[in-house]
Protein backbone atom coordinates (compact mmCIF):
# COMPACT_ATOMS: atom_id res chain seq x y z
CA UNK A 1 0.00 0.00 0.00
CA UNK A 2 0.98 3.42 -0.52
CA UNK A 3 2.15 5.91 2.13
CA UNK A 4 2.79 9.38 2.12
CA UNK A 5 4.60 11.20 4.75
CA UNK A 6 5.00 15.02 6.01
CA UNK A 7 7.48 15.36 8.70
CA UNK A 8 6.95 18.89 9.07
CA UNK A 9 3.78 19.53 10.93
CA UNK A 10 4.43 23.56 11.26
CA UNK A 11 6.40 25.75 9.20
CA UNK A 12 6.27 29.75 9.46
CA UNK A 13 7.78 32.33 6.54
CA UNK A 14 8.18 35.68 6.53
CA UNK A 15 5.98 37.94 3.89
CA UNK A 16 7.80 37.65 0.58
CA UNK A 17 10.05 34.83 1.88
CA UNK A 18 10.36 31.46 0.08
CA UNK A 19 9.70 28.34 2.06
CA UNK A 20 9.73 24.75 1.01
CA UNK A 21 7.28 22.19 2.63
CA UNK A 22 8.75 18.45 2.47
CA UNK A 23 6.77 14.99 0.91
CA UNK A 24 7.88 12.20 0.83
CA UNK A 25 5.80 8.76 -0.41
CA UNK A 26 6.29 5.07 -0.37
CA UNK A 27 4.97 3.08 -3.14
CA UNK A 28 6.12 0.10 -5.48
CA UNK A 29 4.57 1.69 -9.08
CA UNK A 30 6.08 2.99 -11.66
CA UNK A 31 3.71 6.05 -12.41
CA UNK A 32 1.39 8.32 -10.48
CA UNK A 33 0.62 11.70 -9.90
CA UNK A 34 1.10 13.87 -7.13
CA UNK A 35 -0.56 16.48 -5.64
CA UNK A 36 -0.45 19.66 -3.24
CA UNK A 37 -3.31 20.85 -1.54
CA UNK A 38 -4.16 24.14 0.20
CA UNK A 39 -6.73 24.07 3.10
CA UNK A 40 -7.47 27.64 4.26
CA UNK A 41 -9.63 27.69 7.78
CA UNK A 42 -12.33 27.78 5.93
CA UNK A 43 -11.72 24.30 5.20
CA UNK A 44 -12.45 24.46 1.51
CA UNK A 45 -9.58 21.71 -0.45
CA UNK A 46 -7.73 24.05 -3.23
CA UNK A 47 -5.48 22.43 -5.67
CA UNK A 48 -2.45 24.04 -6.12
CA UNK A 49 -0.17 22.20 -8.58
CA UNK A 50 0.32 18.47 -10.01
CA UNK A 51 2.56 16.03 -11.09
CA UNK A 52 2.98 13.11 -13.37
CA UNK A 53 5.52 10.39 -12.44
CA UNK A 54 7.02 9.93 -15.45
CA UNK A 55 7.58 13.55 -16.58
CA UNK A 56 10.66 14.75 -15.17
CA UNK A 57 10.24 18.06 -15.63
CA UNK A 58 9.28 19.98 -12.44
CA UNK A 59 5.68 21.29 -12.32
CA UNK A 60 5.46 25.10 -12.09
CA UNK A 61 1.86 27.10 -11.22
CA UNK A 62 3.22 31.04 -10.94
CA UNK A 63 4.28 31.09 -6.94
CA UNK A 64 4.54 27.87 -6.67
CA UNK A 65 6.76 25.23 -7.58
CA UNK A 66 7.56 21.64 -6.45
CA UNK A 67 10.76 19.48 -6.34
CA UNK A 68 10.35 16.21 -7.66
CA UNK A 69 12.62 13.41 -6.77
CA UNK A 70 11.57 9.94 -8.43
CA UNK A 71 14.10 7.96 -7.19
CA UNK A 72 14.19 9.75 -3.45
CA UNK A 73 10.37 9.92 -3.64
CA UNK A 74 10.36 12.95 -2.72
CA UNK A 75 8.40 15.48 -3.99
CA UNK A 76 8.42 19.35 -2.19
CA UNK A 77 6.50 22.50 -2.84
CA UNK A 78 8.26 25.51 -2.70
CA UNK A 79 6.49 28.71 -2.39
CA UNK A 80 7.88 32.06 -2.88
CA UNK A 81 7.25 35.20 -2.44
CA UNK A 82 5.13 34.08 -0.12
CA UNK A 83 1.63 36.27 1.03
CA UNK A 84 -0.47 36.12 3.75
CA UNK A 85 -3.05 34.61 1.85
CA UNK A 86 -0.69 31.89 1.64
CA UNK A 87 -1.12 30.66 5.37
CA UNK A 88 -3.10 27.26 5.44
CA UNK A 89 -2.68 23.44 6.07
CA UNK A 90 -0.86 22.36 3.22
CA UNK A 91 -1.63 18.46 1.87
CA UNK A 92 0.73 16.07 0.18
CA UNK A 93 -1.42 13.86 -1.77
CA UNK A 94 -0.52 10.69 -4.01
CA UNK A 95 -2.72 8.79 -6.53
CA UNK A 96 -2.37 5.67 -8.10
CA UNK A 97 -2.10 5.43 -12.06
CA UNK A 98 -4.26 1.79 -11.60
CA UNK A 99 -7.37 3.73 -11.90
CA UNK A 100 -9.66 0.58 -10.18
CA UNK A 101 -11.27 -0.35 -6.94
CA UNK A 102 -9.86 2.15 -4.25
CA UNK A 103 -6.88 3.05 -5.91
CA UNK A 104 -7.91 5.97 -7.69
CA UNK A 105 -9.18 8.40 -4.56
CA UNK A 106 -6.25 10.09 -2.99
CA UNK A 107 -3.85 9.37 -0.34
CA UNK A 108 -3.02 12.24 1.66
CA UNK A 109 -0.16 12.93 4.07
CA UNK A 110 -1.18 14.44 7.53
CA UNK A 111 -0.40 18.14 6.23
CA UNK A 112 1.87 20.93 7.50
CA UNK A 113 0.30 23.91 8.61
CA UNK A 114 2.02 27.29 7.29
CA UNK A 115 1.84 30.36 8.72
CA UNK A 116 2.86 33.55 7.02
CA UNK A 117 4.22 36.34 9.18
CA UNK A 118 4.07 40.37 7.78
CA UNK B 1 -24.63 26.95 -9.51
CA UNK B 2 -22.65 24.03 -11.00
CA UNK B 3 -20.06 22.17 -8.39
CA UNK B 4 -20.45 19.87 -5.31
CA UNK B 5 -22.41 20.44 -2.30
CA UNK B 6 -22.55 19.21 0.95
CA UNK B 7 -25.58 19.23 3.58
CA UNK B 8 -25.68 19.93 5.93
CA UNK B 9 -22.73 21.79 6.67
CA UNK B 10 -22.92 21.59 10.36
CA UNK B 11 -24.85 19.34 12.50
CA UNK B 12 -24.70 18.34 16.11
CA UNK B 13 -26.37 15.35 17.06
CA UNK B 14 -26.43 12.85 19.86
CA UNK B 15 -24.96 9.33 20.47
CA UNK B 16 -26.51 6.52 19.00
CA UNK B 17 -28.73 8.98 16.31
CA UNK B 18 -29.12 8.33 13.17
CA UNK B 19 -27.38 11.39 10.73
CA UNK B 20 -26.91 11.61 7.16
CA UNK B 21 -25.10 13.65 5.43
CA UNK B 22 -25.39 14.31 1.78
CA UNK B 23 -23.46 15.29 -1.44
CA UNK B 24 -24.63 16.60 -4.52
CA UNK B 25 -22.38 17.69 -7.41
CA UNK B 26 -23.78 19.23 -11.00
CA UNK B 27 -20.90 17.71 -13.44
CA UNK B 28 -22.22 14.07 -13.58
CA UNK B 29 -18.90 12.82 -12.93
CA UNK B 30 -18.65 8.75 -12.32
CA UNK B 31 -16.68 8.62 -9.53
CA UNK B 32 -17.56 9.98 -5.77
CA UNK B 33 -15.63 9.75 -2.36
CA UNK B 34 -16.17 10.05 1.46
CA UNK B 35 -13.47 11.89 3.35
CA UNK B 36 -13.43 12.04 7.09
CA UNK B 37 -10.35 14.73 7.89
CA UNK B 38 -9.11 14.75 11.87
CA UNK B 39 -6.68 16.12 13.63
CA UNK B 40 -3.35 14.59 13.06
CA UNK B 41 -4.82 11.93 10.53
CA UNK B 42 -4.98 14.22 7.30
CA UNK B 43 -7.90 12.75 4.84
CA UNK B 44 -8.95 9.46 5.23
CA UNK B 45 -11.36 7.24 2.51
CA UNK B 46 -14.42 5.98 3.98
CA UNK B 47 -16.48 5.03 0.90
CA UNK B 48 -15.90 5.74 -2.67
CA UNK B 49 -18.16 5.25 -5.82
CA UNK B 50 -17.41 4.39 -9.23
CA UNK B 51 -20.83 4.92 -10.51
CA UNK B 52 -24.42 4.93 -9.53
CA UNK B 53 -25.39 1.70 -7.61
CA UNK B 54 -21.09 0.65 -7.70
CA UNK B 55 -19.99 1.70 -3.91
CA UNK B 56 -17.37 0.06 -1.97
CA UNK B 57 -15.18 0.30 1.27
CA UNK B 58 -12.47 2.19 1.60
CA UNK B 59 -10.09 2.83 4.48
CA UNK B 60 -12.06 3.63 7.50
CA UNK B 61 -15.97 2.31 6.74
CA UNK B 62 -17.24 0.50 10.13
CA UNK B 63 -20.05 3.33 11.23
CA UNK B 64 -20.56 4.11 7.87
CA UNK B 65 -23.12 3.41 4.96
CA UNK B 66 -23.35 4.59 1.68
CA UNK B 67 -26.20 4.57 -1.47
CA UNK B 68 -25.85 6.00 -4.80
CA UNK B 69 -29.44 5.69 -6.72
CA UNK B 70 -27.97 8.57 -8.90
CA UNK B 71 -25.30 9.62 -10.61
CA UNK B 72 -25.44 13.21 -8.94
CA UNK B 73 -26.33 12.13 -5.52
CA UNK B 74 -23.68 10.20 -3.00
CA UNK B 75 -25.00 10.33 0.75
CA UNK B 76 -23.08 8.86 3.93
CA UNK B 77 -24.97 7.99 6.98
CA UNK B 78 -24.18 7.38 10.55
CA UNK B 79 -26.34 4.50 11.47
CA UNK B 80 -25.81 5.10 15.05
CA UNK B 81 -23.13 8.06 15.82
CA UNK B 82 -20.46 7.43 18.29
CA UNK B 83 -18.00 10.12 19.69
CA UNK B 84 -15.38 9.13 17.77
CA UNK B 85 -17.53 9.77 14.60
CA UNK B 86 -17.04 13.30 15.45
CA UNK B 87 -14.95 14.97 11.93
CA UNK B 88 -15.30 16.91 9.25
CA UNK B 89 -16.49 14.85 6.33
CA UNK B 90 -15.76 15.76 2.50
CA UNK B 91 -17.41 14.33 -0.73
CA UNK B 92 -15.27 14.70 -3.54
CA UNK B 93 -16.06 13.69 -6.91
CA UNK B 94 -14.15 13.20 -10.63
CA UNK B 95 -14.67 12.65 -14.11
CA UNK B 96 -13.47 9.71 -15.97
CA UNK B 97 -10.85 7.16 -15.07
CA UNK B 98 -7.82 9.24 -15.59
CA UNK B 99 -5.43 9.61 -12.84
CA UNK B 100 -4.74 12.89 -13.45
CA UNK B 101 -8.65 14.82 -13.92
CA UNK B 102 -8.93 17.07 -11.19
CA UNK B 103 -10.50 15.54 -8.04
CA UNK B 104 -13.34 18.63 -6.51
CA UNK B 105 -13.76 18.55 -2.93
CA UNK B 106 -17.34 19.68 -1.62
CA UNK B 107 -16.79 22.61 1.20
CA UNK B 108 -17.40 20.06 4.04
CA UNK B 109 -19.65 18.92 6.99
CA UNK B 110 -18.78 20.10 10.32
CA UNK B 111 -20.53 16.76 12.31
CA UNK B 112 -19.88 16.75 16.15
CA UNK B 113 -21.81 13.98 18.04
CA UNK B 114 -22.28 14.54 21.78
Amino acid sequence: AQTVTQSQPEMSVQEAETVTLSCTYDTSESDYYLFWYKQPPSRQMILVIRQEAYKQQNATENRFSVNFQKAAKSFSLKISDSQLGDAAMYFCAYRSMNYGGSQGNLIFGKGTKLSVKP
Amino acid sequence: DAGITQSPRYKITETGRQVTLMCHQTWSHSYMFWYRQDLGHGLRLIYYSAAADITDKGEVPDGYVVSRSKTENFPLTLESATRSQTSVYFCASTAGTAPGNTIYFGEGSWLTVV
